[in-house]
């Protein structure tokens, strides 16, 4: 079942802009991951925030989340066309188990 | 280097034929899971195995099966009971904190 929905679906922006997309999620959750796909390719883990943590940095990514209003947001400050990906937000609803959203396509225009 | 290496990348099923997708890891990771995506789509979970000789069925488990003989090695197999098997297959593993590492995926296109 998909537990995580992004928003904005897509996201176009000149590069050196931020870009911001949100997670809305329904159930309670342990933590709340983010990845990266590059078009035809495998996801990369970009980070993971605990349920205890209100937000997290990773060089130019920053996580918030709200476990009171089920979302969480990220952050991705000056882009740059290497940024243009999907993005996904993915919950442990069950052990073992994440739940991805349908994500965010991002493209940064030169 | 570690990683995860899926094969084929590529695939082509004619009607009626089973297909087996590899997947490999040499991260020592005991979980390993299968999950398919459709265009658009975020990631369905088909099966996944937290340890050798045991699997469980994900949200889309009908019409594939697994087998999960050695740690390093958890292999799907789309069988001809899937009646839509045209996607992006993608493998995955992961240690205890629970962040996945994935494979470059397989794309499968039923003719």
């Amino acid at each position: 079942s998909q537990q995580g929905e992004e928003d904005p679906q897509a996201l176009s922006i000149q590069e050196g802009e931020n870009a911001t997309m949100n997670c809305s999620y329904k159930t309670s959750i342990n933590n709340l991951q983010w990845y990266r796909q590059n078009s035809g390719r495998g996801l990369v883990h970009l980070i993971l925030i605990r349920s205890n943590e209100r937000e997290k940095h990773s060089g130019r990514l920053r996580v918030t989340l709200d476990t009171s209003k089920k979302s969480s947001s990220l952050l991705i400050t000056a882009s740059r066309a290497a940024d243009t990906a999907s993005y996904f937000c993915a919950t442990d609803a069950d052990d073992y188990k994440l739940s991805f959203g349908a994500g965010t396509t991002v493209t940064v225009r030169a | 280097d570690g990683g995860i290496t899926q094969s084929p990348k590529y695939l082509f099923r004619k009607e009626g034929q089973n297909v087996t997708l590899s997947c490999e890891q040499n991260l020592n990771h005991d979980a390993m899971y299968w999950y398919r995506q459709d265009p658009g789509q975020g990631l369905r979970l088909i099966y996944y195995s937290q340890i050798v000789n045991d699997f469980q069925k994900g949200d889309i488990a009908e019409g594939y099966s697994v087998s999960r003989e050695k740690k390093e090695s958890f292999p799907l197999t789309v069988t001809s009971a899937q009646k839509n098997p045209t996607a992006f297959y993608l493998c995955a593993s992961s240690h205890s904190t629970g962040e996945l590492f994935f494979g470059e995926g397989s794309r499968l296109t039923v003719l």
